[in-house]
């Protein structure tokens, strides 16, 4: 079971450069989530979806982009990547759960770095 | 605002002794509380969970406690282990939005052979 999948492990890009990060899961969970996380910190939301078709910003949502087309998979796009987009990005998936209460499962994450 | 809080950045144990890690929830509606490993160049792993509605909760060789009066949870893992040298964070759900969580900055627990 790979549980939480996240592509590609490591990027380095130059500013203004566009990409997309890719996250897929395989346990049918109906809840994703977009985390970065920088050196020494923990971690925040970025994005969220709570099922196909539905997203919804979190703390840090500017300069981010993402789709929910399917319950699997849940991509982040960078549109112009500014050097305040390093980070280490996360991504989560949860099954679902009365205002929360069920733990989520995380990716290996992906190291961006912005030249 | 609402926040989650370690008190010790950093946390030294010898092998085989009992490791408490504590961390302070200022939001007192929040019913939900979850402790995380992260090892290094890894993404966070879920280690146990409580809910408000109880005050201790165990696991394999973990054990975590909730003192909802101070809003205080701490993990204890019993006879420290090399491999549990990690980053270990809490994290309780948001009660303004569904199925977020809110996760303190992180304490690193150093093992000593």
């Amino acid at each position: 079971n790979a549980g939480v999948t996240q592509t590609p492990k490591f990027r380095i890009l130059k500013i203004g450069q566009s990409m997309t990060l890719q996250c897929t899961q395989d346990m049918n969970h109906n809840y994703m989530y977009w985390y970065r996380q920088d050196p020494g910190m923990g971690l925040k939301l970025i994005y969220y979806s709570v099922g196909a078709g539905i997203t919804d910003k979190g703390e840090v949502p500017n300069g981010y982009n993402v789709s929910r087309s399917t319950t699997e998979d849940f991509p982040l796009r960078l549109e112009l990547a500014a050097p305040s987009q390093t980070s280490v990005y996360f991504c989560a998936s949860s099954s679902s759960g009365r205002r929360g209460n069920q733990p989520q499962h995380f990716g290996d994450g992906t190291r961006l770095s912005i030249l | 605002g609402e926040s989650v809080g370690l008190h010790l950045p950093t946390l030294s144990v010898q092998e085989g002794d009992n490791s408490i890690i504590n961390c302070a929830y200022s939001n007192s509606a929040s019913d939900y509380f979850i402790w995380y490993k992260q090892e290094s160049g890894k993404g966070p792993q879920f280690i146990i969970d409580i809910r408000s509605n109880m005050d201790k909760r165990q696991g394999q060789r973990v054990t975590v406690l909730l003192n909802k009066t101070v809003k205080h949870l701490s993990l204890q893992i019993a006879a420290t282990q090399p491999g549990d040298s990690a980053v270990y964070f809490c994290a309780e759900n948001s009660p303004d939005s569904s199925y977020k969580l809110i996760f303190g900055s992180g304490t690193r627990l150093l093992v000593r052979p």
